[in-house]
């Protein structure tokens, strides 16, 4: 079965530089979540969008921004990176309504330099 | 969302049954369990989920005691494959809310 996409799997930036993530979401899932996960902590809610509206929103720095388009993939974009951005970026999606489950991507790792 | 205590650490013989408790004492009326796990560094992986009945699929089981305080997840018979960190969650039902994580519970099979 298809699983969640997420591109770039690593990325290196210095800091001040921009990173742009990519997710592509289970075919049929409208509802897609962003987690961080810095090193030995616990996944952090970011942001959710539903039918590419934002619904849910974590503890994401001003410095980033997200969305989903029509195809319902979505985008993390990161500004002004900072060495305390380093994380594993992970991406869930799921169908919207009662008790489904989120999936999972593998994550993108991100370094800042 | 309530929130949920888990040991730190487990550790298991392989092919023997793995029992993860979790203790989830505030829990509300429609709020459902979800436990997931995390293989080092990949992505988190859904397990199963329940409101009050047992329930089993392919993976698993989680029973749920009947003041709905507390669960168990169980892995019948585990393999090293199942060395991973497990997340007990608890969610409210229809909503497309975010996960929040707890510290899980590391479960390490011993050959």
């Amino acid at each position: 079965a298809a699983g969640v996409i997420q591109s770039p799997r690593h990325l290196i930036k210095e800091k001040r530089e921009t990173a742009t993530l990519k997710c592509y979401p289970i075919p049929r899932h409208d509802t897609v979540y962003w987690y961080q996960q810095g090193p030995g902590q616990d996944p952090q809610f970011l942001i959710s969008f539903y039918e590419k509206m934002q619904s849910d929103k974590g503890s994401i720095p001003d410095r980033f921004s997200a969305q989903q388009f029509s195809d319902y993939h979505s985008e993390l974009n990161m500004s002004s990176l900072e060495l305390g951005d380093s994380a594993l970026y992970f991406c869930a999606s799921s169908l919207a309504g009662e008790l489904q489950p989120q999936h999972f991507g593998d994550g993108t790792r991100l370094s800042i330099l | 969302d309530a929130k949920t205590t888990q040991p730190p650490s487990m550790d298991c013989a392989e092919g023997r049954a793995a029992n993860l408790p979790c203790n989830h004492s505030t829990i509300s009326g429609n709020e459902y369990v979800y436990w997931y796990r995390q293989i080092h560094s990949q992505g988190p992986q859904y397990i199963i989920h329940g409101l009050k009945n047992n329930e089993t699929n392919e993976m698993a089981s989680l029973i749920i005691t009947e003041d709905r305080k507390s669960s168990t997840l169980i892995l019948p018979h585990a393999t090293l494959r199942d060395t991973a960190v497990y997340y007990c969650i608890v969610r409210v039902s229809n909503s497309n809310y975010q996960l929040i994580w707890g510290a899980g519970t590391k479960l390490i099979i011993k050959p």
